[in-house]
C-alpha cells in the first residue's frame, strides 16, 4: 500500500530535550516536505526536500533541522525544543513534476513541549 | 498578502443539505492548481479534488464539485447531499507553478458541522 509513515505519531517532551521524528514513504517520491499545522493558520511548509541531499527552508524552518540521506526517509530534528513548537506535524510526498501531482500525507505526529 | 482566503471560520449545515466552502487564491503565476483536503477529528488529511488554470471545465469527484471561477480568482468548494461523516475542517490550498512547485499554500480552513 502506497504510504507516508510518521512516528512517533504523539510525543510529550519538555524544553530543549533534543527529538526526531521520523518520515518515510514507500512511493519512490522525489519531493518530500515538513508542514506544521496551528489553529488559524492552516498549514505552513517548515522544510522541504526535492532529492537526495537537496533540502532547502521553508516558510517557517527556524528551530528546525532535517537531512535527506535516502530517497524514502525524509527526518525532522528539533535539537532544542521550545513550548512555541507545540503543534501537529506532517510530513508529504509527491512526485517529481508540475503542479497537478497530488501530495500524499503521513497520518501527523501531535508535539507538545513543556 | 494571504494567498490563499477562506473566509467562513465555522459553518453549521443540515444533513442532506448541499454546502459551498469558499475560497479566493492570489497569484499572478498562470500556472498553477487548486486543491481541497479534509481533515477529520482524527486528524489525517485526505485529498478530495484538484482543479489546474488551464481545465476547462469544474472538477468533480462524486459528492465533491469544484467551482471555479477563474476571473475572480475563487475555487470554491460544494457537497452536494451533505452527510453526517462530511462533518471536519476543510483546507483549501494552492501550489503555483515551475517556482513554487516544491510546496503547498494552505488557508485557514473552514469547520464544516453536518447537524442530523
Amino acid at each position: 500500500e502506497a504510504q507516508v509513515t510518521q512516528n512517533p505519531r504523539y510525543l510529550i517532551t519538555v524544553t530543549g530535550k533534543k527529538l526526531t521524528v521520523t518520515c518515510s514513504q514507500n512511493m519512490n517520491h522525489e519531493y518530500m516536505s515538513w508542514y506544521r499545522q496551528d489553529p488559524g493558520l492552516g498549514l505552513r511548509q517548515i522544510y522541504y526536500s526535492m532529492n537526495v541531499e537537496v533540502t532547502d527552508k521553508g516558510d517557517v524552518p527556524e528551530g528546525y533541522k532535517v537531512s535527506r540521506k535516502e530517497k524514502r526517509n525524509f527526518p525532522l530534528i528539533l535539537e532544542s525544543p521550545s513550548p512555541n513548537q507545540t503543534s501537529l506535524y506532517f510530513c508529504a510526498s509527491r512526485v517529481r513534476g508540475f503542479v497537478l501531482y497530488e501530495q500524499y500525507f503521513g497520518p501527523g505526529t501531535r508535539l507538545t513541549v513543556t | 498578502a494571504q494567498k490563499i482566503t477562506q473566509t467562513q471560520p465555522g459553518m453549521f449545515v443540515q444533513e442532506k443539505e448541499a454546502v459551498t466552502l469558499d475560497c479566493t487564491y492570489d497569484t499572478s503565476d498562470p500556472s498553477y492548481g487548486l486543491f481541497w483536503y479534509k481533515q477529520p477529528s482524527s486528524g489525517e488529511m485526505i485529498f478530495l479534488i484538484y482543479q489546474g488554470s488551464y481545465d476547462q471545465q469544474n472538477a468533480t469527484e462524486g459528492r465533491y464539485s469544484l467551482n471555479f471561477q477563474k476571473a475572480r480568482k475563487s475555487a470554491n468548494l460544494v457537497i452536494s447531499a451533505s452527510q453526517l461523516g462530511d462533518s471536519a475542517m476543510y483546507f483549501c490550498a494552492m501550489r503555483e507553478g515551475l517556482q513554487g512547485a516544491q510546496k503547498l499554500v494552505f488557508g485557514q480552513g473552514t469547520r464544516l458541522t453536518i447537524n442530523p
